[in-house]
């Protein structure tokens, strides 16, 4: 069981837009504005796509944004394209102690 | 460019130990730290570990504490992972990851290696 508690899976049509969630506690999401998220293709590495919540690193189309309220993290995908269906893992820090936690992972599927 | 290149699959019987290279270049190594994930088949990711260069240190997930080592060599700017008391359940593809500075450390993992499969089997 992941430390964060994301949708086994999410869908939508090529242009639609789509958010997947991420919620953790007050020790993790809540706790800090460390929040990041990551795209995987299959077989291949996960690639940063948002970091600090909501800061996207160059070269990130900026159909992808985050947000967060509370304990609960967001990532949006605006315009929706077929490159865009991968897993997509959130990632908080979680203090000195535990360091780091991972969501379980969301499929999107472009349909 | 930065790049983390790791070393080969491995294939290890139950109660062995196996190690993993990740050797960066590009960068400065002193610069940044460096996290292990490892990501068993179907499943999530999993953060095992990370260990900060220029200092030595390495802390570990409680989950893998007594069971992992992770330690760097600055003159080769190469990383390692230590696994022992192998089980089938450590089957999994295990990734090293770029903490991007010393300062932001796991809350960005900016580049990552391109995997090594480890799997358990008697």
């Amino acid at each position: 069981q992941s430390a964060l508690t994301q949708p086994r899976s999410v869908s939508g049509s090529p242009g639609q837009s789509v958010t997947i969630s991420c919620t953790g506690t007050s020790s993790d999401v809540g706790g800090y504005n460390y929040v990041s998220w990551y795209q995987q293709h299959p077989g291949k590495a996960p690639k940063l796509m948002i970091y600090d919540v909501s800061k996207r690193p160059s070269g990130v189309p900026d159909r992808f944004s985050g947000s967060k309220s509370g304990n609960t993290a967001s990532l949006t995908i605006s315009g929706l394209q077929a490159e865009d269906e991968a897993d997509y893992y959130c990632c908080s820090y979680a203090g000195s102690y535990t360091l780091v936690v991972f969501g379980g992972g969301t499929k999107l599927t472009v349909l | 460019q930065v790049q983390l290149v790791q070393s080969g699959a491995e294939v290890k019987k139950p109660g062995s130990s196996v190690k993993v290279s990740c050797k960066a270049s590009g960068g400065t190594f002193s610069s940044y730290t460096i996290s292990w994930v490892r990501q068993a088949p179907g499943q999530g990711l999993e953060w095992m570990g990370r260990i900060i260069p220029i200092l030595g240190i390495a802390n570990y997930a409680q989950k893998f504490q007594g069971r992992v080592t992770i330690t760097a060599d600055k003159s080769t700017s190469t990383a390692y992972m230590e696994l022992s008391s192998l089980r089938s359940e450590d089957t999994a593809v295990y990734y090293c990851a770029r903490g991007s500075t010393v300062v932001t450390d796991v809350r960005i993992f900016d580049y990552w290696g391109q995997g090594t499969l480890v799997t358990v089997s008697s």
